[in-house]
């Protein structure tokens, strides 16, 4: 099984940057999502890591350890419209996903 | 194109009632997934398919059943229904092959039982 660990709510302002740390335990790494979801929404996919390093998608980019069991996102930039829950999700062998209970991030004027 | 859609979008429903959530999707994924989302827990999965004809338990499947008799439709059931599963229901497909492949989400059925 998974166990996923992503703090609880984070708040930050208006163009600054924030980062949301996610730590797992995994039986069978097969990948690592980010989700993004905003109140009474559906998530959407933001990144995706499988192997060690830094992806980059403008302003959004997320990072891998796969030795420590590490992932952060990172937002740069931060607008009004980022204050949203951010999920982390492990996936495993047998395609299915494990999701951390959530970051709510607030962005502030 | 609607991707993937649910419904109802949401019910209050009578605890012992049955009551059948249906999500549909047109992308041609191989899998599909049934989700509970309750505040604090974060997503948890019900049951999924990863592929039409077969299904598979989750994390929590106690009270609910689920067919995959073709590609596109996925329904969830609750035999009869109880209060703790006062929830909001997510549906996701996606395609089952290695690399980044994401899944999906359906617009969620948020349901209550009385």
């Amino acid at each position: 099984g998974q166990n996923i660990d992503q703090p609880t709510e984070m708040t930050a302002t208006e163009g600054a940057i924030v980062q949301i740390n996610c730590t797992y335990q995994t039986s069978g790494f097969n990948g690592l999502f980010w989700y993004q979801q905003h109140a009474g929404e559906a998530p959407t996919f933001l990144s995706y890591n499988v192997l060690d390093g830094l992806e980059e998608k403008g302003r959004f980019s997320s990072f891998l350890s796969r030795s420590k069991g590490y992932s952060y996102l990172l937002l740069k930039e931060l607008q009004m419209k980022d204050s949203a829950s951010y999920l982390c999700a492990v996936r495993d062998r047998d395609y299915k996903l494990s999701f951390g209970a959530g970051t709510t991030v607030t962005v502030r004027a | 194109i609607a991707g993937i859609t649910q419904a109802p979008t949401s019910q209050i429903l009578a605890a012992g009632r049955r009551m059948t959530l249906r999500c549909t999707q047109d992308m041609r994924h191989n899998a599909m997934y049934w989700y509970r989302q309750d505040l604090g827990l974060g997503l948890r999965l019900i049951h999924y398919s990863n592929t039409a004809g077969t299904t598979g338990k989750g994390e929590v499947p106690d009270g609910y059943s689920v067919s995959r008799a073709n590609t596109d439709d996925f329904p969830l059931t609750l035999a009869s229904a109880v209060p703790s599963q006062t929830s909001v229901y997510f549906c996701a497909s996606s395609v089952i092959a290695s690399g980044g492949n994401e899944q999906f989400f359906g617009p969620g059925t948020r349901l209550t039982v009385l």
